[in-house]
């Protein structure tokens, strides 16, 4: 079945650790993105990549970094990881920006 | 901020009834989207409406759009218990075509 992988489903993570989590779709989606998501908050967007090899920051890029070698994938690392990036992490793509976007089942990624 | 606002945060109805939840936004837009959050599940796409359209349907799913007064509305007629759910609107900015995301409508279907 076509569509949008993410991977781990859930972590824990020591601070200051450095940690990739891992996006993958199948469906040859130009446009993709990264959100965070907090208990009673809508999303925010960390970062995007219209195009392939593209990227763009978002609302709360800091303390992230993003990479869009090909279509497929787009992983997004935390270089030293703090308990503020406590949360739940969302990938999705879209054909194009601004179109219907799909989602991933997203990481939950907890930082002690 | 250029958040979108979802009204009301909070909503419980019993199954059969209709269920509307509104839309707010601030910027000038391309389109308005829809989606639903199952609790601990991804987004699920549900309606895309234009900036040039005013309704839109899709099986029990009604969405209103009105640019002059930034708004749009999503009705859910003759709701089901799988209906509970978040509900999100998603405005997309005319300038740079990113969605805009508000905390959400906490939908509840009573049995």
């Amino acid at each position: 079945i076509a569509g949008i992988t993410q991977a781990p489903t859930s972590q824990i993570l020591a601070a200051g650790r450095r940690m990739t989590l891992r996006c993958t779709q199948d469906m040859r989606h130009n446009a993709m993105y990264w959100y965070r998501q907090d208990l009673g908050l809508g999303l925010r967007l960390i970062h995007y990549s219209n195009t392939a090899g593209t990227t763009g920051k978002g609302e709360v890029p800091d303390g992230y970094s993003v990479s869009r070698a090909n279509t497929d994938d787009f992983p997004l690392t935390l270089a030293s990881a703090v308990p503020s990036q406590t949360s739940v992490y969302f990938c999705a793509s879209s054909e194009n920006r601004g179109l219907k976007a799909f989602f991933g089942q997203g990481t939950r990624l907890t930082v002690v | 901020s250029q958040q979108g606002e979802e009204d009301p945060q909070a909503l419980s109805i019993q199954e059969g009834e209709n269920a509307t939840m509104n839309c707010s936004y601030k910027t000038s837009i391309n389109n308005l989207q829809w989606y639903r959050q199952n609790s601990g599940r991804g987004l699920v796409h549900l309606i895309l409406i234009r900036s040039n359209e005013r309704e839109k349907h899709s099986g029990r799913l009604r969405v209103t759009l009105d640019t002059s007064k930034k708004s749009s509305s999503l009705l859910i007629t003759a709701s089901r218990a799988a209906d509970t759910a978040s509900y999100f609107c998603a405005p997309v900015m005319d300038s740079n075509y990113q969605l805009i995301w508000g905390a959400g409508t906490k939908l509840i279907i009573k049995p």
